[in-house]
């Protein structure tokens, strides 16, 4: 069985521009969330979605922001990048919230 | 809100010896209590879960207890090797549809 797939991997971006990760999630997954992983402030979520609609959202600025297809897929997106960007941005998806999420490997975002 | 705070180390031990790592949490309603894993350049592992009060999650040889009582859920595992040095983190999630981490705890095992 597939597990989570981000894309790409490692990104490096400068400072002003925008950028748009994807995940696709293991087949029959329905719930997609997104992550930011950074040294000092640790795993904070940023939204979930479930059936292309968004239930949750978390602190983060409005140049945040996500989506959700009908096949399950999900994007995020990150405009007018700045250095505090910089992070390993991580998507998760379940097919039940309370037993679990199942995570991809993550990408790299550096903003320069 | 939601929160856990867990021991924060590092830990370093030295093979076969026991490992422990706190973790206490604040939460409204019933939520699900996990302990993620994070190799070096790779995202989280569940490791394991436990829905409700007196589950024992177990995988691996670790274990933890879901104590509503005393709000924890404490990782262990009797005998660690040095393929477990990796970072640990607990977290808890349900209702409000994400899952809320403690701040992460680096372990170490020495040969």
């Amino acid at each position: 069985k597939a597990g989570v797939t981000q894309t790409p991997r490692y990104l490096i971006k400068t400072r002003g521009q925008q950028v748009t990760l994807s995940c696709s999630p293991i087949s029959g997954h329905r719930s997609v969330s997104w992550y930011q992983q950074t040294p000092g402030q640790g795993l904070q979520f940023l939204f979930e979605y479930f059936s292309e609609t968004q239930r949750n959202k978390g602190n983060f600025p409005g140049r945040f922001s996500g989506r959700q297809f009908s096949n399950s897929r999900s994007e995020m997106n990150v405009s007018t990048l700045e250095l505090g960007d910089s992070a390993l941005y991580l998507c998760a998806s379940s097919a039940d919230i309370y037993y679990g999420y199942t995570f991809g490997s993550g990408t790299r975002l550096t903003v320069v | 809100g939601n929160s856990v705070t867990q021991m924060e180390g590092p830990v370093t031990l030295s093979e076969e010896a026991f490992l422990t790592i706190n973790c206490t949490y604040t939460a409204t309603g019933y939520p699900s209590l996990f302990w993620y894993v994070q190799y070096p350049g790779e995202g989280l592992q569940l490791l394991l879960k436990a829905t409700k009060a007196d589950d024992k999650g177990s995988n691996k040889g670790f274990e933890a207890t879901y104590r509503k009582e005393t709000t924890s859920f404490h990782l262990e595992k009797g005998s660690v090797q040095v393929s477990d040095s990796a970072v640990y983190f607990c977290a808890l999630g349900g209702s409000n549809y994400k899952l809320t981490f403690g701040k992460g705890t680096l372990l170490t095992v020495n040969p």
